[in-house]
């Protein structure tokens, strides 16, 4: 079935890296935008990142742009988001999207959990 | 950026009741508004997309309609299930934005 399945949060010390995966099956992963969207604990969600079907182009809201970096590798079937110089605000679960021809988020995956604390 | 938003930011209902959220768009977006229902601990749901298409396998109650900066969600007679948490996300720009949400809890 179509699925997505998020890895690699956990705890890190402010101004540290970490790098999420996502890793997608059931479905042509290289004929999909692909986004990550995260939600800081009792709070709303926040979209983060897209990434064309091919690579070719990379988007971000002000708030994580020049320190998070969103990739993919198709042959892998597998998305990344490798985020640095991390602040206490960046604690959320840390969602990856497809995205629709229709320009919605139809499949989503479970999450994973990034703390930023010392 | 385009800034979305919704009201009520909650509300109280009963089992059978018509429900109406309402998002709005801080500049028009066309049709391109879509709905998600999440429930505590679990991921969104895509439950309209186009402001007004179904996706597929969500329950008909749900409907959505609007267009250019005002858009609405309608469940025509809640059930136990719908209890959640509802939001809206503009796709007009390729910086995706989402509405704050609207809790629907048991009355």
């Amino acid at each position: 079935q179509v699925q997505l399945v998020e890895s690699g949060g956990g705890v890190v010390q402010p101004g540290r890296s970490l790098r999420l995966s996502c890793a997608a099956s059931g479905f042509t992963f290289s004929s999909y935008g692909m986004h990550w969207v995260r939600q800081a604990p009792g709070k709303g969600l926040e979209w983060v990142a897209v990434i064309w079907y091919d690579g070719s182009n990379k988007y971000y809201p002000d708030s994580v742009k020049g320190r998070f970096t969103i990739s993919r590798d198709n042959s892998k079937n597998t998305l990344y988001l490798q985020m640095n110089s991390l602040r206490a605000e960046d604690t959320a679960v840390y969602y990856c999207a497809r995205g629709s021809g229709d320009s919605a988020l139809d499949i989503w995956g479970q999450g994973t959990m990034v703390t930023v604390s010392s | 950026d385009i800034q979305m938003t919704q009201s009520p930011s909650s509300l109280s209902a009963s089992v059978g009741d018509r429900v109406t959220i309402t998002c709005r768009a801080s500049q028009r977006i066309s049709s391109y508004l879509n709905w998600y229902q999440q429930k505590p601990g679990k991921a969104p749901n895509l439950l309209i997309y186009a402001a007004s298409s179904l996706q597929s396998g969500v329950p008909s109650r749900f409907s959505g309609s609007g267009s250019g900066t005002d858009f609405t969600l309608t469940i025509s007679s809640l059930q136990p299930e719908d209890f959640a948490t509802y939001y809206c996300q503009q796709s007009y720009t390729t910086l995706f934005t989402f509405g704050p949400g609207t809790k629907v809890d048991i009355k």
